[in-house]
């Protein structure tokens, strides 16, 4: 079956500007979580989505929101775009509990 | 709060060498624990997980590891590394409380380099 699908893979965007990176989770999958990966931070949690709702969110600023669809297709958006938000941004999908996460290949956002 | 220690930032292997990655995690109850790999601009793969029962589990691509909760570890092992298996590793740690998940918290992971 097809696996996480992250779109787009590469994205650059100015400083001040607003971005939306799109996930699709494996058919089936109502969970969807992100994370940032950086290489001085590492893989941080972003928030977690199940049907619909937020369960839960990670240590980072209001700039960073996220939404869940009721084809549990998950958007993250982050406004306001700084020079540090440059990373590599990964979704996830599992089943309703942290029984093996999937991992789409990731959005790179590039700020400049 | 939970947390990851992988301490080995790099470790170089001959190809056909045994292999050992070390996690050392911290948290409160029994954790759910995960080892991933990511090649280079690649998401991350599942090996293996540990939940519950034998505590070695066996994984994917040849790897296993094994849960010590006295030694709060849970390392990665492979008889005899291949070229292939050059990559970056993370640990992490997972656990659900109060009906939803917490995320998952990685270590800062081990790059594995084989040498010819």
């Amino acid at each position: 079956k097809a696996g996480v699908t992250q779109t787009p893979r590469y994205l650059i965007k100015t400083r001040g500007q607003q971005v939306t990176l799109s996930c699709s989770p494996i058919s089936g999958h109502r969970s969807v979580s992100w994370y940032q990966q950086t290489p001085g931070q590492g893989l941080q949690f972003l928030f977690e989505y199940f049907s619909e709702t937020q369960r839960n969110k990670g240590n980072f600023p209001g700039r960073f929101s996220g939404r869940q669809f009721s084809n549990s297709r998950s958007e993250m958006n982050v406004s306001t775009l700084e020079l540090g938000d440059s990373a590599l941004y990964l979704c996830a999908s599992s089943v309703p509990s942290p029984y093996g996460y999937t991992f789409g290949s990731g959005t790179r956002l590039t700020v400049v | 709060a939970q947390s990851v220690t992988q301490p080995d930032i790099h470790i170089t292997v001959s190809e056909g060498a045994s292999l050992e990655l070390r996690c050392n995690y911290s948290y409160g109850a029994t954790p759910y624990l995960f080892w991933y790999v990511q090649s280079p601009g690649q998401g991350l793969q599942l090996l293996l997980k540990y939940f519950s029962g034998d505590t070695l589990v066996q994984g994917i691509k040849g790897f296993e590891a094994e849960f010590k909760r006295s030694q709060s570890s849970f390392n990665l092992r492979k008889p005899s590394v291949h070229w292939s298996d050059a990559a970056e590793y993370f640990c992490a740690v997972g656990a659900e409380s109060g009906g939803g998940a917490d995320g998952l918290t990685f270590g800062k992971g081990t790059h594995l380099i084989i040498q010819p």
